[in-house]
């Protein structure tokens, strides 16, 4: 299982963008990467996947780089509402192989 | 379509009890997984179930069990309960390679 580094805790302000990066040395061929968002005493919420290159939904853009060691969720704008935990998850994704690790996440604070 | 549903969502129950957690998936989804997470482990692997078979099994002793029923919906056991299982237990449903969590059952054991 690919393990995650990421940054224990970001600030930011209303408005900005905000770039989270997570490391993944040891990626399999057959890893995704997933971005998870938590509130308090709440399950995670999905927020974007993607195997390589850029992918971009409503809320969120991934960049990944062609060695997939790395990847970068980009939330635009962001509001005092995305203050969370948010997670980069490595792993198979197929049926029976999802014993997905989680690492500490990235505590992201949003001020006014 | 409606999301992951978990039953109870609070439950309180002494030591050496056991428990059982619900867990409805998304509709059409027939890959259910099971996480523990608390404050001093953060989220933990517990199992997986795809068409009724357990798939998959994180390091949890045998106390902690589950099963899956022809309709996807998933139940997980936990029996002679410890002061250590008092958690937030969450259930997954997945959709070929995406995984949807649900509101998970927050756990209290006395």
């Amino acid at each position: 299982l690919a393990k995650t580094t990421q940054p224990i805790s970001m600030d930011s302000y209303e408005g900005q963008e905000v770039n989270i990066t997570c490391s993944h040395n040891n990626i399999a061929t057959n890893d995704y990467i997933t971005w998870y968002q938590q509130f308090p005493s709440q399950g995670p919420r999905f927020i974007i996947q993607g195997y390589k290159t850029k992918v971009t939904n409503e809320v969120a853009s991934l960049f990944i780089p062609a060695d997939r060691k790395s990847s970068t969720l980009s939330l635009p704008r962001v509001s005092l509402s995305d203050t969370a935990v948010y997670y980069c998850l490595v792993g198979d994704m197929k049926p029976g192989r999802r014993a997905l690790t989680f690492g500490s996440g990235t505590r992201l604070q949003v001020q006014p | 379509k409606a999301g992951v549903t978990q039953t109870p969502r609070y439950l309180i129950k002494t030591r050496g009890q056991q428990v059982t957690l619900s867990c409805s998936p998304i509709s059409g989804h027939r890959s259910v997984s099971w996480y523990q997470q608390t404050p001093g482990q953060g989220l933990q692997f517990l199992f997986e179930y795809f068409s009724e078979t357990q798939r998959n099994k994180g390091n949890f002793p045998g106390r902690f069990s589950g099963r899956q029923f022809s309709n996807s919906r998933s139940e997980m056991n936990v029996s002679t309960l410890e002061l250590g299982d008092s958690a937030l237990y969450l259930c997954a449903s997945s959709w070929e390679e995406t995984q949807y969590f649900g509101p998970g059952t927050r756990l209290l054991v006395l």
